[in-house]
């Protein structure tokens, strides 16, 4: 059965870098995009962007490029998301999901807290 | 890309039907049938309950429909169930390889 499944919570200060991580499992990894949505406290979802798993080729949403990059390990089917310069507005809950077109699948989502 | 626009907050009573909209434009909503549904309970991850505008996966209630007119999509829910009660969202292609989320809307089983 497909899987996706995340790294476990982080707590950070701000300025650091974050890596999320998004293990896929159930399915041939290269054969479906994945895309990153996250959520902040009492908030609704909002999109990321996605990579292709098949090229490595990564779209962001506008206000999402520079600090946030995603990127791959073909040989673990992982996805990562690596936030930089961590800033305490990026506390939230962060998912990965399979497919850009339609999200069929979920990781059970990684909170990140950013605070001093 | 903004947000497609759904209502914060909706209700029925148990049994009723409640129908929630999510309005765009003629760039996303409008422009194709890429067009899907999610529900979160508190604390959980999202769930597919429509994708393509209309279509159910495997295992959702017949009780879930979408349809769209124009520029609106909505997603209605008959026999509302008390756990039903949950947010939506609606998620659609904003044109190109750029996706949007609605605002999200409250499902309250009264």
């Amino acid at each position: 059965q497909v899987q996706l499944v995340q790294s476990g919570s982080e707590l950070k200060k701000p300025g650091a870098s974050v890596k999320v991580s998004c293990k896929a499992s159930g399915y041939s990894f290269n054969k479906h995009g994945m895309t990153w949505v996250r959520q902040a406290p009492g908030q609704g979802l909002e999109w990321l962007g996605w990579i292709n798993t098949d090229s490595g080729n990564p779209t962001y949403a506008q206000g999402f490029t520079g600090r946030f990059v995603f990127s791959l390990d073909t040989s673990v089917s992982t996805a990562y998301l690596e936030i930089r310069s961590l800033q305490t507005e990026d506390t939230a809950v962060y998912y990965c999901a399979r497919e850009p077109i339609t999200l069929d699948y979920w990781g059970q989502g990684t909170l990140v807290i950013v605070s001093s | 890309q903004s947000a497609l626009t759904q209502p914060p907050s909706a209700s029925g009573s148990p049994g009723q039907s409640v129908t929630i909209s999510c309005t765009g434009t003629s760039s996303d909503v409008g422009a194709h049938n890429y067009v899907s549904w999610y529900q979160q309970h508190p604390g959980k991850a999202p769930k597919l309950m429509i994708y393509e505008v209309n279509q159910r996966p495997s295992g959702v209630p017949d009780r879930f429909s979408g349809s769209k007119s124009g520029n609106t999509a909505s997603l209605t829910v008959s026999g509302l169930q008390a756990e039903d009660e949950a947010d939506y969202y609606c998620y659609a292609n904003a044109g190109g390889n750029i996706w949007v989320f609605g605002g999200g809307t409250k499902l309250t089983v009264l």
